[in-house]
């Protein structure tokens, strides 16, 4: 069975500063890994998506994630933090081939200026 | 390009009153549709999902339904609301099949009192 975790409901970084959010999944398939953002009160809109074409995906808004087999994780970065970057970023897995996805809790990211 | 809308966006119901969500989708033919319920803390949780008109799956036993009367519509309802139905409730849509993107309404925010 597909499972996501998260690590991490809030995350406080500073403007500027390296933004680093955690997922670790399982899956007994090769997995589709996504991350979506959520800001106040909006649906959810896709940052990136790993289909197993390249390790390091990147994403809009200077996002990107690294797929780690090894450590079973799909970690989300950004170099530079920025203030609109303020949201609720979620992790996601693929659920076989019925098309649904497993989504994480979530982790709110804080970002000072 | 593909839309996807739900209405109303916000509504305050009356414990024991009834609920009805819609939500549609532009642009496509036979999506998978999804009714999502996101509570404060708890993540996102899948309601229901339908591939097809009629054919819909219950993720979790409660006091709400789903119906799929048309190839691009979807509506939520209940008979009698209970306080615990509060929530985000949004919609989403993507092609079947393994990996694919799900794509976000903008979602709409229900208060029981």
């Amino acid at each position: 069975a597909q499972s996501v975790t998260q690590l991490g409901s809030h995350v406080s970084v500073s403007e500027g500063a390296l933004v680093l959010l955690r997922c670790n999944y399982s899956s007994s398939v090769p997995p589709y890994l996504f991350w979506y953002v959520q800001y106040p009160n909006q649906g959810l809109q896709l940052l990136l998506k790993y289909t197993s074409a390249a390790t390091l995906v990147k994403g809009i808004n200077g996002f990107e994630a690294e797929f780690k087999k090894s450590e079973t994780s799909f970690h989300l970065t950004k170099p530079s933090a920025h203030m609109s970057d303020a949201a609720e970023y979620f992790c996601a897995v693929s659920r076989g081939s019925q098309g649904n996805l497993i989504f994480g809790k979530g982790t709110k990211l804080s970002v000072k200026p | 390009s593909q839309t996807i809308h739900q209405w109303p966006a916000t509504l305050v119901q009356p414990v024991g009153s009834p609920l009805s969500l819609e939500c549609t989708v532009e642009g496509t033919s036979n999506p998978n549709l999804y009714w999502y319920r996101q509570a404060a803390g708890r993540g996102l949780q899948l309601l229901f999902y339908s591939v097809g008109i009629g054919q819909i799956s219950s993720e979790v036993p409660q006091n709400l339904s789903a119906s799929r009367p048309q190839d691009r519509q979807f509506i939520l309802s209940s008979k009698k609301l209970l306080l615990s139905d509060s929530g985000f409730y949004l919609c989403a849509w993507n092609r079947g099949g393994t990996g694919n993107t799900i794509y976000f309404g903008e979602g709409s925010w229900l208060t029981v009192v």
